[in-house]
């Protein structure tokens, strides 16, 4: 049973630039969350998808957008990078009907020079 | 605004002796309660909840305990191994309306040997 995945593990963007951010969550999952986790942070929550709508944002900018697609998977997209964009992103699955334990994945670490 | 504080950065503990790591939070509206742990270059993974009509939860070596009146948990680990070493998170979240995830900054435990 595959886990939650995340692809690219390691990216490097300059400033102004646009990255993508992917997803596929737990078998038989069907909620996707992102987090953002700034150095000696704690997760932040930056929005969560569900029948492949957006229910829930945090505190970020519309810069940050994502989407999510029948098949369950998921993407999040952050446009015009700044420094402070870096960060390891998580992905969290879960079956809130069910459980309310979040599954992540081993996240993508972006780092903006 | 930090909802969920874990106030202790880090922690010692000798192998064989208890873990004691603690989290405040400040919204009494949060009625359940997870563990996370986090080895380096991986996602968190659950460790233990507990509901908010609880006070205590147990799963082998990891008791959760929870007071309300205090807002106050703590995840005691005995005995403490080796392979324990690694940053706790605890996380809080609201089941009714949002299923936003607040997650504490994290207590980087080590077991020394």
């Amino acid at each position: 049973d595959a886990g939650v995945t995340q692809s690219p593990t390691h990216l490097i963007k300059t400033r102004g630039q646009q990255v993508t951010l992917r997803c596929s969550p737990k078998s038989g999952h069907d909620t996707v969350s992102w987090y953002q986790q700034a150095l000696g942070q704690g997760p932040q929550f930056i929005f969560q998808y569900y029948e492949e709508e957006e229910r829930q944002r945090g505190n970020f900018p519309d810069r940050f957008s994502g989407h999510q697609f029948p098949n369950y998977s998921s993407e999040l997209n952050v446009n015009a990078l700044l420094l402070g964009d870096s960060a390891l992103y998580l992905c969290a699955s879960s079956q809130l009907a069910v459980r309310r334990e979040l599954f992540f994945g081993e996240g993508s670490r972006l780092t903006v020079l | 605004d930090q909802q969920v504080k874990q106030n202790s950065p880090s922690l010692s503990v000798q192998e064989g002796r208890i873990s004691i790591l603690n989290c405040d939070y400040t919204n009494s509206m949060f009625d359940y309660f997870l563990w996370y742990k986090k080895y380096p270059a991986e996602g968190p993974t659950f460790l233990i909840s507990i509901s908010s009509i609880k006070d205590k939860n147990e799963d082998g070596r990891f008791t959760v305990f929870l007071n309300k009146s205090a807002k106050h948990l703590s995840l005691h680990i005995v005995p403490s191994q080796p392979g324990d070493s690694a940053v706790y998170f605890c996380a809080a979240l609201l089941t009714s309306g949002t299923y936003k995830y607040i997650f504490g900054t994290g207590t980087r435990l080590k077991v020394l040997a």
